[in-house]
């Protein structure tokens, strides 16, 4: 079985400010976990994953993610925010090494930005 | 390329009407998912095809969902007699699958807002 947590459904900051927007998994085999963002009326787009490599990935927009399996956490973190980064972001696992490979999502992060 | 597209991007229905929505991935992806998303919540998964073979269906599709991707192209996904609780975004998403594909980047289309009236 897997699942995410986003903790906060609304996390809002200053233009420029750090942005930090929390994910906690469960899994009962090695993750893959991914961070999407998704703009108004649009899909979904890939910001990053993490497949077992680097534990530090970077990712498009400024974007990176710590994966630190003592704490079963995903944190997505981006040192200045920008305006255009108001967004919804969903944090996502899948299993490796013979896990469910269809993602569960978590409930989304909604980044509200302000000046 | 152009990217996965989705058409309607939007359909208002009455209840009890049926709908088909269509999703075209992108060229080269063998693979295509259909997620459901309601207001405030992350996509759950609904059907998996890999090529024009349906691999995977989840509990979430009722009897009165069915798809199809004929050819392993396009994919279509029909709802028979609507229901109000079927008002929801409906993604597609596909993936270019290699060897174990739990690390695929999924690529996703901007959805079909579907509302049941």
């Amino acid at each position: 079985a897997q699942s995410v947590t986003q903790l906060g459904s609304h996390v809002s900051v200053s233009e420029g400010a750090l942005v930090l927007l929390r994910c906690n998994y469960s899994s009962s085999v090695p993750p893959y976990l991914f961070w999407y963002v998704q703009y108004p009326n649009q899909g979904l787009q890939l910001l990053l994953k993490y497949t077992s490599a680097a534990t530090l990935v970077k990712g498009i927009n400024g974007f990176e993610a710590e994966f630190k399996k003592s704490e079963t956490s995903f944190h997505l973190t981006k040192p200045s925010a920008h305006m255009s980064d108001a967004a919804e972001y969903f944090c996502a696992v899948s299993g490796a090494s013979g896990g469910s490979y269809i993602p569960t999502f978590g409930r989304g992060t909604s980044l509200i930005v302000h000046p | 390329d152009t990217g996965v597209s989705q058409n309607p991007r939007h359909k208002i229905t009455k209840r009890g009407q049926n709908v088909t929505f269509r999703c075209d991935p992108i060229s080269e992806h063998n693979r295509l998912y259909w997620y459901r998303q309601t207001l405030g919540q992350g996509p759950e998964f609904l059907t998996y095809f890999q090529n024009e073979a349906q691999l995977e269906k989840s509990r979430l599709l009722s009897d009165r969902f069915s798809a199809e991707r004929p050819k392993g192209s396009f994919s279509t996904l029909e709802i028979q007699r609507t229901e109000q609780g079927d008002s929801a975004m409906y993604l597609c998403a596909s993936s270019l699958g290699g060897g174990s594909h739990t690390g695929d980047e999924q690529f996703f289309g901007p959805g079909t807002r579907l509302t049941v009236l």
